[in-house]
């Protein structure tokens, strides 16, 4: 069965910090991981990725992916207050375009 | 370029009703997915359409349906609604190439409420 785990579901840090979120999965003939940021509405796109070790940067936010061990790492350096939200990593699948699975999410909070 | 539109944005309904949920795509866009979205199940994938032929479909049951236009708006309709429908959904556009990876886009989603 295809699954998409994140690490870990919670996370509590202060401004100023680093953190990196874990996305590990098993699906059959993968094709892209891609994360998300969901605050109270929809998700919000971030990056996403299809080749191993290539990182892909966003201000403070990076990520890296790893297809031969499965999984991917979110990067956010110098946290602040406006990134606390839920992080959502999904997985899309060859030969079924626009299929994803989604992992449950790791809810970040930035406290002051 | 105006992102993905849903509407409506809160409904509520009782059990047994049946509820249509409406999503506009982004411009050029032909691929909708349909999303369920409640805190105990996260994110589950409903349905895909693509030029108006539904090509992936979830693990749900025959009571969600849904159907895409000639202009790339879709439609979700859920009929004896349950309780457990209670949820967030969640409609997204992507664009097609052949052999593309595609990025996907999410609307605001409708906040569906069953009493």
């Amino acid at each position: 069965e295809d699954k998409v785990v994140q690490s870990p579901l919670s996370l509590v840090v202060h401004e100023g910090d680093t953190v990196t979120l874990n996305c590990s999965y098993e699906v059959t003939n993968f094709r892209s991981l891609l994360w998300y940021k969901q605050e109270k509405k929809a998700p919000t796109f971030l990056f996403m990725l299809t080749s191993s070790g290539i990182e892909k940067k966003s201000g403070r936010l990076s990520s890296i992916l790893d297809k031969k061990e499965l999984f991917s790492i979110l990067n956010i350096t110098a946290t602040q207050t406006g990134d606390s939200a839920v992080y959502l990593c999904a997985v899309g699948v060859e030969y079924n375009f626009n299929k994803f699975y989604f992992g449950s999410g790791t809810k970040l909070n930035v406290k002051p | 370029k105006a992102g993905v539109t849903q509407t409506p944005r809160y409904l509520i309904k009782t059990r047994g009703q049946q509820v249509t949920l409406s999503c506009s795509p982004i411009s050029g866009h032909r691929s909708v997915s349909w999303y369920q979205q409640t805190p105990g199940q996260g994110l589950q994938f409903l349905f895909e359409y693509f030029s108006e032929t539904q090509r992936n479909k979830g693990n749900f049951p025959g009571r969600f349906s849904g159907r895409q236009f000639s202009n790339s708006r879709s439609e979700m309709n859920v009929s004896t609604l349950e309780l457990g429908d209670s949820a967030l959904y969640l409609c997204a556009s992507s664009s097609q190439g052949s052999g593309s990876y595609n990025e996907q886009f999410f609307g605001p989603g409708t906040r569906l409420t069953v009493l």
